[in-house]
């Protein structure tokens, strides 16, 4: 079975622009997680996602958006960047909420990307 | 508020040595905890998780230990090899206000040959 795919791997941008990440989750995992790994934050939730409606969200300002698709394939969109966005965007896929019981609730990474910001 | 937070940032220890990585964690609500495995370039991998009807499970060279009345995970490794130098970070689940995992800061682990 694939695993979790994130596009693109790598990407620059500049001050004041907006960028559009994808994730792909396992196939048949409808919760979708991204978070935002930075050396001195660690990694941080900004928002799950689960049968196209978002299901919980982190503390990051509104410039941080995201949606799902019905299948269940991810984006995440930041507006306006600024310098300290640039970090590893991680996506994770889980079977939450389709089943009962704490196993499902592991979460599979993607390869993340790596956004910089100049 | 709720945290998780790892004692110690960096180990290092000698290949074939067993590596102890601890964990704390202060939401007594979370049912259930996970160990991921980063290497450089990568996200985090699945090691093991433990529910905290559990105190242990094993797994391959893994153990993971979950001690609810002092709120402390710890992720033992048997044997350890020069492939697991990775940052290990631990991760609990807490069902209130949705499916909500909280990742510690991470231990760097060195192996050295």
């Amino acid at each position: 079975k694939a695993g979790v795919t994130q596009t693109p791997r790598y990407l620059i941008k500049t001050r004041g622009q907006q960028v559009t990440l994808s994730c792909s989750p396992i196939s048949g995992h409808r919760s979708v997680s991204w978070y935002q790994q930075t050396p001195g934050q660690g990694l941080q939730f900004l928002f799950e996602y689960f049968s196209e409606t978002q299901r919980n969200k982190g503390n990051f300002p509104g410039r941080f958006s995201g949606r799902q698709f019905s299948n269940s394939r991810s984006e995440m969109n930041v507006s306006t960047l600024e310098l300290g966005d640039s970090a590893l965007y991680l996506c994770a896929s889980s079977l939450r909420g389709t089943s009962g019981g704490p196993s499902t609730d592991t979460q599979y990474f993607g390869p993340g990307t790596r956004l910089t910001v100049l | 508020g709720e945290s998780v937070g790892l004692h110690l940032p960096t180990l290092s220890v000698q290949e074939g040595d067993n590596s102890i990585i601890n964990c704390a964690y202060s939401n007594s609500a979370s049912d259930y905890f996970i160990w991921y495995k980063q290497e450089s370039g990568k996200g985090p991998q699945f090691i093991i998780d433990i529910r905290s009807n559990m105190d242990k499970r094993q797994g391959q060279r893994v153990t993971v230990l979950l001690n609810k009345t002092v709120k402390h995970l710890s992720l033992q490794i048997a044997a350890t090899q020069p492939g697991d130098s990775a940052v290990y970070f631990c991760a609990e689940n807490n069902r209130a206000g949705g499916f909500k995992t909280i990742f510690g800061a991470g231990t760097r682990l060195f192996v050295k040959a």
